[in-house]
C-alpha cells in the first residue's frame, strides 16, 4: 500500500529565502507525482505534475524535482513571499493514471514578512 | 478558478437531517473524486467514478451515498451522520489515464454535524 511522507510538517522562513520542501512515498511504481497548495479552509490548487519519466517541472518561482528509485520528490521556492504561505501537499498516482491519488499530511508553511 | 465548483461551501446540520453536496466540472474530464479531509489526517479517498461508473469505494459507512449522473456532476448524499463526520469534503477531476492525469479540486464544503 502506498504511504506518503512529508517532512517537515511545519516551517517557518523570513521573507527571500529560498526553501525545500520534502515527499518520500514508498512504492517507487508511480505513475506520476503532483504538488498542490491549500490555504486555510479552501480546496486545493494545483502547483506542478511530474510524470513518472520527468526528473523536474517549473512554474515560476517553483522547482520539482522527482527521484523515482528513491522514492523522493522535492519542491523548491525561490526568493519566499508571505503570499506563498499555505499548506503544501504532495500527492502520487500509482501505476496507471485511472488511479486515485494518495496524499501526504502537508507542510504548514509560514513565511514572515 | 479551477473549473470544479462545489456546493453548498458549509453546511450545519443534525444527526437526523438528510442533506447532499454537489460537484460540477467544466474540464471534460472523465474521472471523479470525493475525499474527506479531517484536521490532523492526510486527504482520504471517498468513492472514484469513472466514466460516470463507480470504481472504488474505499470502505465508506453506508451513511454516505455517491451518485454521478454524467461526467460533470458528482453528488454525495448525506444521512443520519456522525460528528465525526464533520470534515472539509473535496470533490477532485481528472482525465482518466492518459498522459496527463492531472488532478484539479473544488474549493470543498465545510461540514459541521451537530
Amino acid at each position: 500500500k502506498q504511504e506518503v511522507t512529508q517532512i517537515p510538517a511545519a516551517l517557518s522562513v523570513p521573507e527571500g529565502e529560498n526553501l525545500v520542501l520534502n515527499c518520500s512515498f514508498t512504492d517507487s511504481a508511480i505513475y506520476n507525482l503532483q504538488w498542490f497548495r491549500q490555504d486555510p479552509g479552501k480546496g486545493l490548487t494545483s502547483l506542478l505534475l511530474i510524470q513518472s519519466s520527468q526528473r523536474e517541472q517549473t512554474s515560476g518561482r517553483l522547482n520539482a524535482s522527482l527521484d523515482k528509485s528513491s522514492g523522493r520528490s522535492t519542491l523548491y521556492i525561490a526568493a519566499s513571499q508571505p503570499g506563498d504561505s499555505a499548506t503544501y501537499l504532495c500527492a502520487v498516482r500509482t501505476n496507471s493514471g485511472n488511479t486515485p491519488l494518495v496524499f501526504g499530511k502537508g507542510t504548514r508553511l509560514s513565511v514572515i514578512a | 478558478e479551477t473549473g470544479v465548483t462545489q456546493t453548498p461551501r458549509h453546511l450545519v446540520m443534525g444527526m437526523t437531517n438528510k442533506k447532499s453536496l454537489k460537484c460540477e466540472q467544466h474540464l471534460g474530464h472523465n474521472a471523479m473524486y470525493w475525499y474527506k479531509q479531517s484536521a490532523k489526517k492526510p486527504l482520504e479517498l471517498m468513492f472514484v467514478y469513472n466514466f460516470k461508473e463507480q470504481t472504488e469505494n474505499n470502505s465508506v459507512p453506508s451513511r454516505f451515498s455517491p451518485e454521478c449522473p454524467n461526467s460533470s456532476h458528482l453528488f454525495l448524499h448525506l444521512h443520519t451522520l456522525q460528528p465525526e463526520d464533520s470534515a472539509l469534503y473535496l470533490c477532485a477531476s481528472s482525465h482518466a489515464g492518459g498522459v496527463r492525469s492531472e488532478a484539479f479540486f473544488g474549493q470543498g464544503t465545510r461540514l459541521t454535524v451537530v
